[in-house]
C-alpha cells in the first residue's frame, strides 16, 4: 500500500513564526503536491513537484514555499505564518501527471 | 471554465440501502475521475480511479461509472453500512491534467 505520512497531525502556532510541514511518501512517486482545505473553499493547491529540487505554483502560493530535496519528502514552509493560514494541510503524491491520488492524513494548523 | 458539481451536498440513509452518489463534470475532455472518501478530520482516502476509456470500476462494495456524453459519474454504494459515513469527493482531471474538485456529499448511514 502507498503511505504518504504528514509529520504533524496538529500544530498550534504564533503569528509571525516560521512553519515547517514536513510529508514523506514511500512508493517512489514522482509528483507531489500540498493542497490546504478549508470548509466553503474545499480543497486548493498550494504547490506541487514534478521531480527534486522542481517547484510549480498552485492556485494559491502566496506565503507559502516549498522544498524538494528528495524525492521521497516534500516540505511546505510558511516563512511568517499569519491568521488565515489557520487551515487543514494535506499532502499527496502520485506517479506520473494523471495517476491515482494518494493522500497524507492532514496536518490541522492553527495560527493565534 | 470547468465546473464540477456533486448533487446532493449530503443525504442521510437507513443502514442496508443501496445508493447512489453523483458527480456531474462540464469538460468532457476528461483524462480521467477519481473518487475519495474523507473522514472528519481526516486525508483523503481513494476509492477508485476510472480512466476515460472505462465504463466502470469496481472495488467492493462499491462501483463507480462514467458517461462522458452526459458529463456524469456516478458513486454506487451497496448494502451501506455505518462505516460508510464519510464525506464523498470526486475529481476530474482534464485533457490538461490539472484536477478540479468536486464539494463533495456528506454521507450518513443511520444504524
Amino acid at each position: 500500500d502507498v503511505k504518504v505520512t504528514q509529520s504533524s497531525r496538529y500544530l498550534v502556532k504564533r503569528t509571525g513564526e516560521k512553519v515547517f510541514l514536513e510529508c514523506v511518501q514511500d512508493m517512489d512517486h514522482e509528483n507531489m503536491f500540498w493542497y490546504r482545505q478549508d470548509p466553503g473553499l474545499g480543497l486548493r493547491l498550494i504547490y506541487f513537484s514534478y521531480d527534486v529540487k522542481m517547484k510549480e505554483k498552485g492556485d494559491i502560493p502566496e506565503g507559502y514555499s516549498v522544498s524538494r530535496e528528495k524525492k521521497e519528502r516534500f516540505s511546505l514552509i510558511l516563512e511568517s505564518a499569519s491568521t488565515n493560514q489557520t487551515s487543514m494541510y494535506l499532502c499527496a503524491s502520485s506517479q506520473g501527471v494523471s495517476g491515482e491520488l494518494f493522500f497524507g492524513e492532514g496536518s490541522r494548523l492553527t495560527v493565534l | 471554465k470547468q465546473e464540477v458539481t456533486q448533487i446532493p451536498a449530503a443525504l442521510s440513509v437507513p443502514e442496508g440501502e443501496n445508493l447512489v452518489l453523483n458527480c456531474s463534470f462540464t469538460d468532457s475532455a476528461i483524462y480521467n475521475l477519481q473518487w475519495f472518501r474523507q473522514d472528519p478530520g481526516k486525508g483523503l482516502t481513494s476509492l477508485l480511479l476510472i480512466q476515460s476509456s472505462q465504463r466502470e470500476q469496481t472495488s467492493g462494495r462499491l462501483n463507480a461509472s462514467l458517461d462522458k456524453s452526459s458529463g456524469r459519474s456516478t458513486l454506487y454504494i451497496a448494502a451501506s453500512q455505518p462505516g460508510d459515513s464519510a464525506t464523498y469527493l470526486c475529481a476530474f482531471r482534464g485533457s490538461n491534467y490539472q484536477l478540479i474538485w468536486g464539494a463533495g456529499t456528506k454521507l450518513i448511514i443511520k444504524p
